[in-house]
């Protein structure tokens, strides 16, 4: 079964320094990828996606993510992390021609220090 | 895109009752999907809700407890039956704009149901 993993749980971090986070998927045919933002006590937001061409996609609030087909990664990262992206993390796997459903990983809390 | 409005945003039910949260987007819609987030952990899809046929089920959830109904191309709706506490979670419904590469999924807000 196809299946999404993010590398970690819970990511502490002080403020100004780089954000990676990790997600690979397991499936070998054509996705569409995701990263959402789950602020504490509010809804799903899509913070970034790739469909196709520059496996580098930029996305809201300075985050961007790079597609790696040859390691099925799709590897969020920033720069320089504020207190304000304290947050749950998920990324989500569609695959083509399976109707839209989507497949999410474990999910990485992120708390920054101010 | 597609706008989405889920009902009710939260509630609070005793152990044994039913819920019918109410999901409905602005325009028609191919895919219509029903996730379920429990307490700290990531979203599972429940099921896909087909126009004018029966919900397809993902493994572990089955149409006794979760019976899904849509009606038309902009409304579903999911039951959780004979609740108990483990069903205390928040319940998503989603649309995907198509079916082809570029397709995107787009989230109600979500209906928060906490079973006592």
């Amino acid at each position: 079964a196809q299946s999404v993993s993010q590398h970690n749980h819970h990511v502490i971090l002080s403020e100004a320094a780089s954000l990676e986070l990790g997600c690979n998927y397991s499936y070998g045919g054509t996705v569409n990828l995701f990263w959402y933002v789950q602020y504490p006590g509010q809804h799903l937001q899509l913070l970034l996606k790739y469909f196709s061409g520059d496996p580098l996609v930029k996305g809201i609030k300075g985050f961007e993510a790079e597609f790696i087909k040859s390691k099925f990664s799709f590897n969020l990262r920033k720069p320089s992390v504020q207190w304000s992206d304290t947050a749950e993390y998920f990324c989500a796997v569609m695959i083509y021609n399976q109707g839209g459903k989507l497949i999410f990983g474990q999910g990485t809390e992120l708390s920054v220090k101010p | 895109s597609a706008v989405i409005s889920q009902k009710p945003s939260r509630d609070i039910c005793q152990r044994g009752t039913s819920l019918t949260i109410q999901c409905q987007v602005d325009s028609q819609v191919t895919m219509m999907f029903w996730y379920r987030q429990q307490p700290g952990q990531s979203l599972t899809l429940i099921a896909t809700a087909n126009q004018g046929s029966e919900a397809t089920y993902e493994s572990g959830f089955v149409i006794d407890k979760f019976p899904i109904s849509r009606p038309n191309l902009t409304f579903s709706t999911l039951t959780v039956s004979n609740m108990s506490p483990e069903d205390s979670s928040i319940y998503l419904c989603s649309v995907s704009t198509g079916l082809s590469t570029g397709t995107e999924a787009f989230f109600g807000q979500g209906t928060r149901l906490t079973v006592v």
